[in-house]
């Protein structure tokens, strides 16, 4: 069964931490992208990740794929308050597989 | 502007009474889709559609009909709407799949009692 799981689901974080977003998937793909939903708003694309060891950064927010793990992650350097928002990945294969979101919220 | 519209932004209608939710983008983009976004499940997608006349059903299709008769427009057909269709729906268009990120519409919330 295709799956896209992430964790955590809720991360609370003060600001000037840092955090890392896990997303794990079943079956293998050479894709896989991070969006961003701020509450109300629609998606906002943040990186799209296309092959094994793929490194994207931008601002405090950094993306990395591994595709024989089956693994991405979303790492958050030094947070500030404008990183609160939920964070989705989503890989795709014959259709595109959302993960179930990680709401941030950053704390002063 | 780049953009994806959708239509109508918010709708309570009742079981069984046909509804369109329209999606038009203005970026040429042969990729479009629609997905359903509920609590704690993320998004799911419903249908897509790789270019004009071809279309293919997502992970949750049961309930739903699109059709992509010109390239800018991807319509989201619900015959018979049933509660369990009230959701908040996206639709989302790309130049290709796989290299470029979707672009998202600002959403459309359906209540259907």
């Amino acid at each position: 069964e295709l799956k896209v799981e992430q964790n955590p689901l809720f991360l609370s974080m003060q600001e000037g931490k840092n955090y890392t977003i896990y997303c794990n998937y079943s079956t293998t793909s050479d894709r896989l992208y991070w969006y961003r939903q701020d509450p109300g708003k629609s998606l906002e694309s943040l990186f799209v990740l296309l092959s094994n060891g793929a490194v994207k950064q931008e601002g405090r927010l950094m993306a990395s794929l591994d595709t024989k793990a089956r693994l991405s992650t979303l790492h958050i350097t030094a947070a500030v308050h404008d990183l609160s928002a939920t964070y989705f990945c989503a890989v795709d294969w014959d259709d595109m597989r959302f993960g179930a979101g990680t709401r941030l919220t950053v704390k002063p | 502007e780049a953009q994806v519209t959708q239509n109508p932004r918010y709708l309570i209608t009742v079981t069984g009474k046909k509804l369109t939710v329209t999606c038009s983008q203005n970026m040429n983009h042969e990729y479009m889709s629609w997905y359903r976004q509920d609590p704690g499940l993320g998004l799911r997608q419903i249908y897509y559609s790789m270019n004009v006349e071809v279309t293919d059903k997502g992970d949750v299709p049961e309930g739903y009909k699109v059709s992509r008769k010109e390239k800018r427009n991807f319509p989201l057909i619900l015959e018979s709407p049933s509660p369990n269709q009230t959701s908040l729906y996206f639709c989302a268009s790309s130049r290709l799949l796989g290299d470029q990120p979707q672009h998202f519409g600002d959403g459309t919330r359906l209540s259907i009692l």
